[in-house]
């Protein structure tokens, strides 16, 4: 079974640009999430979609926003980048919606540098 | 205060040591336990899930819950050069959804 993919692995932006990253969950995952990992403040959630729908959100600005499709697949937008933004941009996948038995499992990352 | 607190490290044992990670948190909301193995620039490889207090044991692996004192532990025996990463221990409520609460991860060395 094909594991989480995400595209592009590495990515160069600079200030006030917007980029787009993709996640593929593992087949029969219905629900993606999306971390941010940086050495200063470690991992952090994004936000959550289950079905098409955004079920929990952390505290990021409205610069983050995220989608998903039908086919489970999601995609995670950050508008006018900051340095700060610079990180590895992870997802997770999982069956289910949360709770006993929902294994979440992670994708190798998307790592943006803001120049 | 951070919800989840990990001791970063770095830990560097001898190969063949057990070594002994752990987490305490604050909020008993928290009801499911996990850690992972992240290797340099790759992403969080699941190694253990758990969600009642007590031992879950996977080959070399051991997840230990105290609920009651709210703290988790992670024992890897007979530790391998190739264990050597960064251990990351994550939390989720009850209610939660999928959200994943996380220890900053305590980076273990294990030397030949």
């Amino acid at each position: 079974k094909a594991g989480v993919t995400q595209t592009p692995r590495y990515l160069i932006k600079t200030r006030g640009q917007q980029v787009t990253l993709s996640c593929s969950p593992i087949s029969g995952h219905r629900s993606v999430s999306w971390y941010q990992q940086t050495p200063g403040q470690g991992l952090q959630f994004l936000f959550e979609y289950f079905s098409e729908t955004q079920r929990n959100k952390g505290n990021f600005p409205g610069r983050f926003s995220g989608r998903q499709f039908s086919n489970s697949r999601s995609e995670m937008n950050v508008s006018t980048l900051e340095l700060g933004d610079s990180a590895l941009y992870l997802c997770a996948s999982s069956m289910g919606a949360g709770g006993l038995y929902n294994e979440q499992f992670f994708g190798p990352g998307t790592r943006l540098t803001v120049l | 205060q951070k919800e989840v607190e990990q001791d970063p490290g770095p830990l560097s044992v001898p190969e063949g040591a057990i070594v002994s990670l752990n987490c305490t948190y604050s909020n008993s909301a928290f009801q499911y336990f996990m850690w992972y193995r992240q290797y340099s620039r790759k992403g969080p490889e699941l190694l253990m899930y758990t969600y009642s207090s007590g031992n879950k044991e996977d080959g070399r692996f051991t997840a230990q819950v105290d609920k009651s004192s709210k703290y988790i532990s992670l024992f890897i025996r007979d530790s391998q050069p190739s264990d050597s990463a960064t251990y990351l221990c994550a939390l989720s409520r009850t209610g939660g959804g999928n959200k994943l609460t996380f220890g900053t991860g305590t980076q273990l060395k294990v030397e030949l």
